[in-house]
């Protein structure tokens, strides 16, 4: 079945230590997207990638960073400069631009005590 | 510029009343793509519908039905005979075909509870 897959479902971290998220997808996209939620928000966009090795900041890139190396493939990592990095994390992916909507992953919910 | 809003924060009903989520929208493209996705509480959001702005009639699936009106910009949801099983945050979105890269804007959500 093709999707989207992130891993892990839960994540622990201790304050000052740099995390990764995975996402990755099966649906030959070209277009993927990284966002945060946090409890009662809605969504904000922290990067995209439209293409292989190309990228974009979103509205909330700072203390982020992302690559696109593979077009399965676009890892998150929340680094210690973001200040408050606990939260709820959608990976999603489309085809093309998202005049033809998103197919979103199941989340990682990261807490960092 | 493009803007989503839901004014709704969150609304409560009683299982099988008809309830209404709100979702007016701003865009200066004439060919525009809107959205809803259900998020129940496992957290993935789920597709449920997209409209392009030259396609003004309206939709029903089972239960839900959509109102799309251009002249007053609004793309509303009806949830008729609600269900426990329906209980989620919905999130209204727009794609315009030439502004904001393509990328979807998404409406702060509305939060709805079932009760039994």
């Amino acid at each position: 079945d093709g999707g989207i897959t992130q891993s892990p479902k839960y994540l622990f971290r201790k304050e000052g230590q740099n995390v990764t998220l995975s996402c990755e997808q099966n649906l030959n996209h070209d277009a993927m997207y990284w966002y945060r939620q946090d409890p009662g928000q809605g969504l904000r966009l922290i990067y995209y990638s439209q293409i292989v090795n190309d990228f974009q900041k979103g509205d909330i890139a700072e203390g982020y960073s992302v690559s696109r190396e593979k077009k399965e493939s676009f890892p998150l990592t929340v680094t210690s400069a973001q200040k408050n990095p606990t939260a709820f994390y959608l990976c999603a992916s489309s085809h093309g631009q998202g005049v033809y909507g998103y197919t979103f992953g199941s989340g990682t919910r990261l807490t960092v005590v | 510029a493009q803007k989503v809003t839901q004014a709704q924060t969150e609304i409560s009903v009683v299982e099988k009343e008809d309830v209404t989520l709100d979702c007016v929208y701003e865009t200066r493209d004439t060919t525009y793509y809107l959205f809803w996705y259900k998020q129940p509480p496992s957290g993935e959001l789920v597709f449920l519908i997209r409209r392009n702005s030259f396609d003004e009639q309206n939709e029903i699936s089972g239960r839900y039905s959509w109102n799309f009106q251009k002249s007053t910009s609004s793309f509303n949801f009806t949830i008729t005979a609600s269900q426990v099983v329906d209980s989620a945050v919905y999130f209204c979105a727009l794609s315009e075909a030439r502004g904001s890269q393509g990328n979807l804007i998404f409406g702060k959500g509305t939060k709805l509870s079932v009760k039994p």
